[in-house]
């Protein structure tokens, strides 16, 4: 079992709706988590971190970590199609960042 | 502001060939990473460096060594390729060894 598990989908959604990413975490101990972003051919670029338990909103972005469940979530609001790429959650675990395997999603017209 | 600098970005090497990836960000951050990706397997991590004179493993060292020659520059070496090294390898910096990465565009090999 992968240290940082996702669903690696596809995950189609239309224009307009709301994807919802879904990543859980084995080490209890982690402070700090991350999602990145990654469009085919290009590398990962950090979209959101979150260290707090509860929801941290960024325009139509928003992460939701609870630590009790190990369970990290980012939501995307009126998705758009330029918002199709492979979303990457990482996790801090003892000074190393732990990926998980990537969720693809189709934002569809 | 070149950022995060691989080199080479495309290589093919034969199985039992040697070679070393380049990595430099003049971002004057003081971590560094050496990630692998493959299909269905996200990222996962080879090798860092939290700050200069220090390395440590990370989740899938076998195969590999790697130098933090100096602050900005950090390499990966595969002293004997195997078929199973083909992968795209990311470098990435940090200001502190905290998890907001920058990663270069990675490079692409292929061991035949």
């Amino acid at each position: 079992q992968k240290e940082v598990e996702q669903n690696s989908g596809p995950l189609s959604v239309p224009e307009g709706a709301i994807a919802s990413l879904n990543c859980t975490y084995s080490d209890r101990g982690s402070q700090s988590f991350f999602w990145y972003r990654q469009y085919s051919g290009k590398s990962p670029e950090l979209i959101m971190s979150i260290y707090s338990n509860g929801d941290k909103e960024d325009g139509r972005f928003t992460a939701q970590l609870n630590k009790a469940s190990q369970y990290v979530s980012l939501l995307i609001r009126d998705s758009q199609p330029s918002d199709s790429a492979t979303y990457l959650c990482a996790v801090n675990m003892g000074g190393k960042l732990i990926f998980g395997q990537g969720t693809e999603l189709s934002v569809k017209p | 502001n070149a950022g995060v600098t691989q080199t080479p970005k495309f290589q093919v090497l034969k199985t039992g060939q040697s070679m070393t990836l380049q990595c430099a960000q003049d971002m004057n951050h003081n971590s560094m990473y050496w990630y692998r990706q493959d299909p269905g397997m996200g990222l996962r991590l080879i090798y860092y460096s939290a700050s200069e004179g220090t390395t440590d493993k990370g989740e899938v060292p076998n195969g590999y060594n790697v130098s933090r020659l100096n602050k900005r520059e950090f390499s990966l070496r595969l002293e004997s390729a195997a078929p199973s090294q083909t992968s795209v390898y990311f470098c990435a910096s940090s200001l502190l060894n905290t998890g907001e990465l920058f990663f270069g565009e990675g490079s692409r090999l292929t061991v035949l």
